[in-house]
């Protein structure tokens, strides 16, 4: 089965602060997407990257960076953490770049910024 | 625009119902068409995935359609279950490397 890993299930951060999300796959995939999810609005895509120190914007990039260093890990970094930034983030990997294939998600990270 | 709509929001049905989540898109020119299930708090687990050349698929008490033409999709669960109370999300893909999600339905099953 394909595993897809966050590093923490909850977070609470402060304003101002740098944050980073991990996320990590155990299937060799291509593809890795950063969501976010939130009330009456859906999950909304921030970043993809579709091979090793590749990324590209999504619909709401802004405020955020990623990092692929390796294959199997994709990092979401907010520089600098604002309130508007609380949400559930969801990670997600798949097979192929174009035309996508099934996705697999991780577990969420639940933000607050307080 | 590309967009995918589902309705209702929500739906509360007495265990042993057979019920039908609908999922409906703008282009008909898409690719595939992916149901996830989604329960409070967690992530999203995969279901079904259709590609544009099936009419349906089926796994268990599951069982999803596809009509291009019309622009829809329905998830059809038979005999539900108070375990099946869950959010449950329709994406498309149309072709590209990102997938258009819906809003999802709310779906509760009580006993």
């Amino acid at each position: 089965d394909v595993k897809v890993t966050q590093s923490s299930r909850y977070l609470v951060k402060r304003t101002g602060e740098k944050v980073f999300l991990e996320c990590v796959q155990d299937m060799d995939h291509e593809n890795m997407f950063w969501y976010r999810q939130d009330p009456g609005l859906g999950l909304r895509l921030i970043y993809f990257s579709y091979d090793v120190k590749m990324k590209e914007k999504g619909d709401i990039p802004e405020g955020y960076s990623v990092s692929r260093e390796k294959k199997e890990r994709f990092s979401l970094i907010l520089e600098s953490a604002s309130t508007n930034q609380t949400s559930m983030y969801l990670c997600a990997s798949s097979p192929q770049r174009t035309p996508l294939y099934e996705q697999y998600f991780g577990p969420g990270t639940r933000l607050t910024v307080t | 625009k590309q967009e995918v709509t589902q309705i209702p929001a929500a739906l509360s049905v007495p265990e042993g119902e057979n019920l039908v989540l609908n999922c409906s898109f703008t282009d008909s020119a898409i690719y595939n068409l992916q149901w996830f299930r989604q329960d409070p708090g967690k992530g999203l687990t995969s279901l079904l995935l259709i590609q544009s050349s099936q009419r349906e698929q089926t796994s268990g008490r599951l069982n999803a359609s596809l009509d291009k033409s019309s622009g829809r999709s329905t998830l059809y669960i038979a005999a539900s279950q108070p375990g099946d109370s869950a959010t449950y999300l329709c994406a498309v893909n149309w072709g590209t490397d990102k997938l258009i999600f819906g809003t999802g339905t709310r779906l509760q099953v009580f006993p």
